[in-house]
This record gives structure tokens, C-alpha cells and sequence, in this order.
């Protein structure tokens, strides 16, 4: 059964930094790019970074990039996100979710893990 | 980036009634068209890929089309368990996947 799950998330004040962590199991995790995805509270979905196989194709979306660092250990299965200089608009649950290549689709997600960023 | 832009935005509707959603991309994306399903407090679901394909356990009530920058998405006869929000998102763009704004399916 395939499984992600985040974790890492909780209340941070603006400027610092915090590292959330995701989780895979059930499948063959290095066969498959990871993204985030993070909703705010009350508003729609977007995307907030992905990152391949081996690491070598990643990308941001502009309002986290220069903040945010994707990486991830296929040893341990699981994909990091590093989040510097929050601001309250960072505040969101923040999902982590698989890639299939062959569907083109987010086919697996995590419950989320929620990030609130306030003084 | 491509927008992606639903209407509407929200709509009330019977159990049993047909409801349809739709999505346009601000430019092509051929059929490159996603369809999630979220209910309060869960995760997204994926309901359909790549324009008209079903996933895995969706029920065949739901069904999609359209290709180029207009895309549906249609429940035949909506069941309690379809309210919901619905979310269309676009995979034609790489490096910059982008979901509209989404559509909330309440209890008329």
C-alpha cells in the first residue's frame, strides 16, 4: 500500500526557518519525482516545488523560490523541504505528494502537515 | 504560467442532479487536464487523468473532457458523497504545475 506521510510543521515566527519532512513507503520511491503542494487556510491548492529521481531536475515556484530547498534521500525514502525567511503568507498545510510520469498526475498525497507563521 | 481558471466557482445542486465544472487554460495544454476531488479536512483525490481518463476506484459517474484550453468535468447524477471541492490542474507545463482556484459542490 502506498503511503506519505509529512511531518515537521508547527508554529514559527516570521523570518525563521523550519524543515518539514515527507515520508514514502510501498512503492519504489526512487522510481518517482516528489512535489509540495500547500493550501492556505480557506483558499485553493498550489504548487509549491518538485523535485526528480536523482535530484538533478528541481524547481520552485516563484513565490517560495530562494527560499524554499527541496531534497531528498532515496536511502530513507523520503523528501525534505527547507523553508527560510517565512512570512505569514507561507502559512498553509503543506502537502506532499507523488508524481506518476505515466499518468502526468499527483496520484498519491500525505494529510499535510501545517505550517502557521506568526509573531 | 499557464492559469488555470474554473467556473464556477461554487454551485448548489440535489442529489441526483447532473453538475458540470468547467476549466480553461490560459493557453494550450492539449490534454495535459487533471481532476482532483477534496473533501473538509482530507487530502486531494485524484479523479481523473489526462483529460477523460478515470483513476483507480472512481466512480463511473464521473467523466471528463475537452482538449486544447476548454476541459469539463461532469458528475451524471451527484450522490452525497460528491460534495465536495473540485480542482482542475494542468501537467502541460513542466516545472510549473498550476491548479485553478476551484469549485465547491454544496447541498442545494
Amino acid at each position: 500500500e502506498v503511503q506519505v506521510e509529512e511531518s515537521g510543521g508547527g508554529l514559527v515566527q516570521p523570518g525563521r526557518s523550519l524543515r518539514l519532512s515527507c515520508a514514502a513507503s510501498g512503492f519504489r520511491f526512487d522510481d518517482y519525482a516528489m512535489h509540495w503542494v500547500r493550501q492556505a487556510p480557506g483558499k485553493g491548492l498550489e504548487w509549491v516545488s518538485t523535485i526528480n529521481w536523482n535530484s538533478g531536475d528541481i524547481a520552485y515556484a516563484g513565490s517560495v523560490e530562494g527560499r524554499f530547498t527541496i531534497s531528498r534521500d532515496n536511502a530513507k525514502n523520503s523528501v525534505y523541504l527547507q523553508m527560510n525567511s517565512l512570512t505569514a503568507e507561507d502559512t498553509a498545510l503543506y502537502y506532499c505528494t507523488r508524481f506518476n510520469y505515466e499518468i502526468e498526475a499527483f496520484d498519491y498525497w500525505g494529510q499535510g502537515t501545517l505550517v502557521t507563521v506568526s509573531s | 504560467d499557464i492559469q488555470m481558471t474554473q467556473s464556477p466557482s461554487s454551485l448548489s445542486a440535489s442529489v441526483g442532479d447532473r453538475v458540470t465544472i468547467t476549466c480553461r487554460a490560459s493557453q494550450s495544454i492539449s490534454t495535459y487536464l487533471n481532476w482532483y476531488q477534496q473533501k473538509p479536512g482530507k487530502a486531494p483525490r485524484l479523479l481523473i487523468y489526462a483529460t477523460s481518463n478515470l483513476q483507480s476506484g472512481v466512480p463511473s459517474r464521473f467523466t471528463g473532457s475537452g482538449s486544447g484550453t476548454d476541459f469539463t468535468l461532469t458528475i451524471s447524477s451527484l450522490q452525497p458523497q460528491d460534495f465536495a471541492t473540485y480542482y482542475c490542474q494542468q501537467s502541460y507545463s513542466p516545472a510549473s504545475w498550476t491548479f485553478g482556484q476551484g469549485t465547491k459542490v454544496e447541498v442545494k
